[in-house]
């Protein structure tokens, strides 16, 4: 199947830095990307979804200011946490689709805010 | 909210087939019914897709009747490395710019 790599696997920020999660698909173009957050025992909670050269569709309840996503280009998409704080600790897991009928995740991304 | 609704958790001994059953009660004409397989702080990993009828490959196969209203995973013959959590997913065919939503998956124990 596809891949789809995400970057990096596990990061440590201060309160009140900023961290970006990148997420690339490798071997094919990515018309939609998905960004997810889940927390421990939950499942995939979707945060938004990015086509790329468009502005990122939230979730309700997700605040845009605070993640921002950018989809510059048809194989990247990044997820900035702005501002971080203790719970906004969670694993992130993006995923990317091409037209057809499947979805590739990354890896995720494992935040933790001290 | 979840377009699917699926057991909460399932036991199993090793070697045994497993079948796991989700309702589609809100699925669409152009959707594939899809499942995902998700290990421990791991994204979710694609295991099989269908439209109906029955679809095998290497690892499952999946059941889904004619009314596209359910589906069954089977896994054959189980090992402990199969313990996990499986969701099952309706996912847009008709492009790709619908949205991917999870339901709560069934946490599949797999008993030495």
């Amino acid at each position: 199947g596809a891949v789809v790599s995400q970057h990096p696997s596990r990061v440590i920020c201060k309160s009140g830095t900023s961290v970006k999660i990148e997420c690339r698909s490798l071997d094919f173009q990515a018309t939609t990307m998905f960004w997810y957050r889940q927390f421990p025992k939950q499942s995939l909670m979707l945060m938004a979804t990015s086509n790329e050269g468009s502005k990122a569709t939230y979730e309700q309840g997700v605040e845009k200011d605070k993640f921002l996503i950018n989809h510059a280009s048809l194989t990247l998409s990044t997820l900035t946490v702005t501002s971080a704080h203790p719970e906004d600790s969670s694993f992130y897991i993006c995923s990317a689709r091409d037209r057809g009928s499947e979805a590739f995740f990354g890896q995720g991304t494992r935040l933790t805010v001290v | 909210l979840a377009k699917t609704t699926q057991p909460i958790s399932m036991d199993s001994y090793e070697g045994q087939e497993v079948n796991i059953t989700c309702s589609h009660n809100n699925i669409a004409t152009n959707d594939y019914i899809t499942w995902y397989q998700q290990f421990p702080s791991q994204g979710p990993r694609f295991i099989i897709q269908g439209y109906k009828t029955k679809v095998t490959n290497e690892v499952a196969s999946l059941f889904i009747p004619a009314d596209r209203k359910s589906s069954t995973l089977s896994l054959p013959r189980v090992s402990l490395s199969d313990t996990a959590v499986y969701y099952c997913l309706d996912i847009g065919g008709s492009g790709g710019y619908q949205k991917v939503t999870f339901g709560i998956g069934t946490k599949l124990q797999v008993i030495p």
